[in-house]
């Protein structure tokens, strides 16, 4: 059961430039979320989604867009990449009901220069 | 600001003591409060959770304690093991979308 794939592990962008991060997961989750951590911080909410077709900014949602046209897939993309997008980024994904239990990705290390 | 806050950034135990992990909130609303557990390079991994209308929950070697009054919440962990070193993130849950609020993390260091 391989849970929260995310893809890639590292990736370096020069300032300007935009990527997509992308984030599946095979447990038939309804909820999925996208979350930002900062060295020496805890995680920010960047945004979420309640199932396909639904999306909600979370705390930190500037410059950053999400899609979610299946439930297995919640990719996040960074249009004109900025130095504070440098962060490691976590995917996630929960049931209903799961009392905000969710299951985490390994992570994507950005950095932009 | 963040409404959950830990109250020290590191920890140093020795191997076989009990760790105690403490965690402030802010949020009366909070439905749930979360332990999460993450080792260096991998994401948050689910530990122990405590609804708001208990005051405390035992797992596996960990206990999580609830004081709704001074609205701070604690995890202790017995005879703490190399296993154990990793930054620990106390978070609230809100809302009917079960919303995750994470505080700024502390780092449990465990000698041999």
């Amino acid at each position: 059961n391989a849970g929260v794939t995310q893809t890639p592990k590292f990736r370096i962008l020069k300032i300007g430039q935009s990527m997509t991060l992308q984030c599946a997961q095979d447990m038939n989750h309804n909820y999925m979320y996208w979350y930002r951590q900062d060295p020496g911080m805890g995680l920010k909410l960047i945004y979420y989604s309640v199932g396909a077709g639904i999306t909600d900014k979370g705390e930190v949602p500037n410059g950053y867009n999400v899609s979610r046209s299946t439930t297995e897939d919640f990719p996040l993309r960074l249009e004109l990449a900025a130095p504070s997008q440098t962060s490691v980024y976590f995917c996630a994904s929960s049931t209903p009901g799961a009392r905000g239990v969710a299951f985490f990705g390994q992570g994507t290390r950005l950095t932009v220069v | 600001g963040e409404s959950v806050g830990l109250h020290l950034p590191t920890l140093s135990v020795q191997e076989g003591d009990n760790s105690i992990i403490n965690c402030a909130y802010s949020n009366s609303a909070s439905d749930y409060f979360i332990w999460y557990k993450q080792e260096s390079g991998k994401g948050p991994q689910f530990i122990i959770d405590i609804r708001s209308n208990m005051d405390k929950r035992q797992g596996q070697r960990v206990t999580v304690l609830l004081n709704k009054t001074v609205k701070h919440l604690s995890l202790q962990i017995a005879a703490t093991q190399p296993g154990d070193s990793a930054v620990y993130f106390c978070a609230e849950v809100t809302g009917a979308n079960s919303k995750l609020t994470f505080g700024k993390g502390i780092t449990l260091s465990v000698r041999p």
